[in-house]
């Protein structure tokens, strides 16, 4: 079955510091892959996805993530941290068969001043 | 556009009674998605719905938890009787379509505490 790991529980950074945020995946072919940003109290929302095509995907809110697959990777970065960003994040895989989504157990991001 | 609506937002029962969670999706949205995220845990999805037949019940622990989607709109989740690993938060997601490429929308979701 398809797995994702995301070796981070938490990580601190200082407002306006660049961040990359690791997830590593398991899947025999080429998968559909996802971050997702959880907001205290609130539903997970996406960041950004791929599918196929270009390996640097960009998404919502200044975020981009890079797929290496030579390294099982997908990467979420951003250049520079706002203290809005304070949330966790999820990766995610897409599981065989295409309908189910298999989600990583999160990275919380705490921003100091 | 309005989003995916739930109810209750928190919901604290003792073991073995039951609780109810409710779910509107996104007006147009074909798949509904329950998923469970225990405190530091991602999402597990426990059922998925597309219109009113379900698509994936795999890790529906069916002893205890029932869901349905009557007229292929909102949704309900029911466990009875709950158990003290029940404590978790559901979150309903809808998506356009069943693939996993749709984006799923997700609710602010119910935080429940079973005591």
């Amino acid at each position: 079955a398809q797995s994702v790991t995301q070796p981070d529980i938490h990580i601190t950074v200082s407002e306006g510091a660049s961040l990359e945020l690791r997830c590593n995946y398991s899947y025999g072919a080429t998968p559909y892959l996802f971050w997702y940003v959880q907001s205290p109290g609130q539903g997970l929302q996406l960041l950004l996805k791929y599918f196929s095509g270009d390996t640097l995907v960009q998404g919502i809110k200044g975020f981009e993530a890079e797929f290496k697959r030579s390294q099982s990777s997908f990467n979420l970065r951003k250049p520079s941290v706002h203290w809005s960003d304070a949330a966790e994040y999820f990766c995610a895989v897409e599981d065989t068969g295409g309908f189910k989504t298999i989600f990583g157990a999160g990275t919380r991001l705490f921003v100091k001043a | 556009e309005a989003g995916v609506a739930q109810s209750p937002r928190y919901k604290i029962i003792e073991k073995r009674q039951s609780v109810a969670f409710w779910c509107n999706p996104i007006s147009g949205h074909a798949t509904l998605y329950w998923y469970q995220q225990i405190l530091g845990q991602g999402p597990k999805l426990l059922i998925q719905f597309q219109n009113n037949g379900v698509v994936d019940d795999s890790q529906l622990p069916k002893d205890r938890f029932s869901a349905e989607r009557l007229k292929g709109v909102d949704s309900t989740l029911k466990i009875q009787p709950a158990k003290l690993e029940d404590s978790a938060v559901y979150l309903c997601a809808s998506s356009l379509g069943d693939r996993s490429y749709n984006e799923q929308f997700f609710g602010p979701g119910t935080r429940l505490t079973v005591l």
